[in-house]
């Protein structure tokens, strides 16, 4: 149990494209999820929060209209990255809790490689 | 700034003896710890925590021990196996920020058969 996927798991795009990535979980309900950015030998950044049917909170320096999160059911939250540029190019984790108290029920998703020309 | 640091990033270590992952913190806030394990191309999954009112917690071979006037945590893999090669990921909860892990650098441990 307490599997979250990530779609897609790696995309190569453009620079000034719009890239969606998925995260899903699929055998509980999610009331919170976490986005993750991860640089090469880095410690994994906590981009945003977002609480189904809320809008997201973003971390200092997170710019919100370039990273589109939507939380739009219990299951399913989307990231967004509009007009990618090569800086944007990393390693995107997302993570989903019922009670984002409980650190330790906290389920990661495999990530998601992007690269942007 | 960088709240959690895990100073060190590689670690090798012959099977069946004991490894050994360090992690520091600086914010006094902190009062849970969490150590994740990561393999490639997978997400990272839980392996252990501890709470600040604890000095220490044991779960087989995995042993935390957190030190909380040093704002230092550790943890204790006996004995080593193959099959623990990976990346250990520290990451710290607490103060206003509800739900929020903030995460080391991690340490990449490769055990020797």
């Amino acid at each position: 149990g307490a599997v979250v996927s990530q779609h897609p798991s790696r995309v190569i795009c453009k620079s000034g494209t719009s890239v969606k990535i998925e995260c899903r979980s699929l055998d509980f309900q999610a009331t919170t999820m976490f986005w993750y950015r991860q640089f090469p030998k880095k410690s994994l950044m906590l981009m945003a929060t977002s609480n189904e049917g809320s809008k997201a909170t973003y971390e200092q320096g997170v710019e919100k209209d370039k990273f589109l999160i939507n939380h739009a059911s219990l299951t399913l939250s989307t990231l967004t990255v509009t007009s990618a540029h090569p800086e944007d190019s990393s390693f995107y984790i997302c993570s989903a809790s019922v009670y984002p108290g409980a650190y330790n029920e906290q389920f990661f998703g495999p990530g998601t490689r992007l690269t942007v020309l | 700034d960088q709240q959690v640091k895990q100073n060190s990033p590689s670690l090798s270590v012959q099977e069946g003896r004991i490894s050994i992952l360090n992690c520091d913190y600086t914010n006094s806030m902190f009062d849970y710890f969490l150590w994740y394990k990561k393999y490639p191309a997978e997400g990272p999954t839980f392996l252990i925590s501890i709470s600040s009112i604890k000095d220490k917690n044991e779960d087989g071979r995995f042993t935390v021990f957190l030190n909380k006037s040093a704002k230092h945590l550790s943890l204790h893999i006996v004995p080593s196996q193959p099959g623990d090669s990976a990346v250990y990921f520290c990451a710290a909860a607490g103060g206003t920020s509800y739900g929020k892990l903030t995460f080391g650098q991690g340490t990449i441990l490769t055990v020797h058969p």
